[in-house]
């Protein structure tokens, strides 16, 4: 069972333009809400995270919306740049378990 | 280096061989967290250790897999009879703090595993 949904599973995006990807979750218990950052070869790198006493958090570019009540949350990049490119993967964890759950990943690509 | 180290980078081997793949995390780091990463999909969780001992090892597909952290620092993970839908990256990743949700997870680069 899949514990953390992502979409959309690729993402094509002008240079200047707003990157989006969502994540729904469904155990309550969470309460911790990560994105990671993963480029080829390399291992994923933590980007921004937000817990469920906030409904925002902004960090430079990158902003995470979390919707408490619909068990959602989102990534948003503003001015996408091509260094931006990569493969973004939602996450959470919290309640009686020590894992971190990932969403599938969404592929960026980001068009100069 | 300051980060987690693991390695081979790429190990191919036979189907039916045993694979052993290390993970060296950041100094201090109480928490570490083995992962499987299959291509086009995100980090499966394996298990996880505080410490010396698997707290977790929910996420071992079956008794092929095996993993260890005997001084608390560095760890181990063994596959025995490797079958080629082991291939996959494995990940490792280490927290300074207990339990999952009150730290950052370092990920290394991986070991890239292929058994053909």
């Amino acid at each position: 069972q899949q514990q953390v949904k992502q979409s959309p599973q690729s993402l094509i995006v002008q240079k200047g333009g707003i990157s989006i990807i969502n994540c729904a979750y469904e155990n309550t218990a969470f309460d911790y809400f990560p994105w990671y950052q993963q480029f080829p070869g390399k291992g994923p790198a933590l980007l921004i995270a937000i817990r469920p006493d906030v409904s925002e958090k902004k960090e430079g570019r990158f902003t995470i919306s979390f919707n408490k009540s619909a068990k959602q949350f989102s990534l948003h990049i503003m001015d996408s740049q091509p260094g931006d490119s990569a493969t973004y993967f939602c996450a959470a964890s919290g309640g009686t378990g020590n894992q971190f759950y990932f969403g599938t990943g969404t592929s960026l690509t980001v068009i100069p | 280096g300051a980060g987690v180290s693991q390695t081979p980078s790429n190990k191919v081997t036979e189907k039916g061989k045993y694979v052993e793949l290390r993970c060296d995390p950041i100094s201090g780091h109480t928490a570490l967290y083995w992962y499987r990463q299959s291509l086009g999909q995100g980090p499966e969780f394996l298990i996880y250790f505080q410490g010396t001992g698997a707290a977790d090892d929910s996420g071992l597909p079956n008794d092929r897999f095996f993993a260890v952290r005997p001084e608390g620092s560095v760890s181990t993970l063994k596959i025995q009879r490797t079958e080629r839908g082991d291939s996959a990256v494995y990940l490792c990743a280490s927290s300074f703090m207990a339990g999952a949700n009150t730290g950052e997870l370092f990920f290394g680069e991986g070991s890239r595993l292929t058994v053909l």
